[in-house]
């Protein structure tokens, strides 16, 4: 079974400092897509950033990137420049194909001013 | 079209008494997700859908609960006989898949919120 874990249950922040979100899986296939997504409170669940395993350049959206280490199995989140915005619970997600998501137990992070 | 549409956005309802929590996915999505989400975890999947056909149920989906999308549009989630356990956010996504083009993450809606009491 393929399984997805976050080990940091909270972590805080100073704004406009830098935090990495960590997130490991476990998985015997070699195809797969890897997924950050950002829930604020009350609020729906908002794509951050996506990677593809058979690319070894790390994706990067503006003030995201992810270190992704496959052989690791680790895929960590590094916000940079964080915003106040940027509060929420990120949750990391694993997909084989086009098959079903599956989420770790995400990490909430705080943002102080 | 404005996204992925999910009503009711909260819901009590007694032990016992069922409920129909529905979806509107993004109008040109052929997939339709539902996961189940209890407070300090993750989403955890339940069904989903290819156009009208349902193509996989978790172990989690008891037999108390169906899910419907009858004309490959919008999709109703059904829980019968509702338990205190059943208290849960219940979140539908969408995603467009064409053959062997790859889709790259979900749509999500902003959930139903049900809390049996």
């Amino acid at each position: 079974a393929q399984t997805v874990t976050q080990s940091q249950p909270e972590m805080s922040v100073q704004e406009a400092e830098t935090v990495t979100l960590s997130c490991t899986y476990d998985t015997s296939e070699s195809d797969y897509y890897l997924f950050w997504y950002k829930q604020p409170p009350s609020r729906q669940m908002i794509l951050v950033i996506r990677q593809e395993a058979y690319k070894q350049q790390n994706a990067t959206e503006n003030r995201f990137s992810v270190n992704f280490q496959k052989a690791a199995k680790s895929f960590s989140l590094k916000i940079s420049d964080s915003q106040l915005g940027d509060a929420a619970m990120y949750f990391c997600a694993y997909r084989i194909n086009n098959n079903d998501m599956r989420f770790g137990a995400g990490t909430r992070l705080t943002v102080k001013p | 079209d404005t996204g992925v549409s999910q009503n009711p956005r909260h819901k009590i309802t007694k032990r016992g008494q069922n409920v129909t929590f529905r979806c509107d996915p993004i109008s040109e999505h052929n997939r339709l997700y539902w996961y189940r989400q209890t407070l300090g975890q993750g989403p955890e999947f339940l069904t989903y859908f290819q156009n009208e056909a349902q193509l996989e149920k978790s172990r989690l989906l008891s037999d108390r609960f169906s899910a419907e999308r009858p004309k490959g549009s919008f999709s109703t989630l059904e829980i019968q006989r509702t338990e205190q356990g059943d208290s849960a956010m219940y979140l539908c996504a969408s995603s467009l898949v064409r053959g062997l083009l790859r889709d790259y993450g979900y749509t999500f809606g902003s959930g139903t919120r049900l809390t049996v009491v």
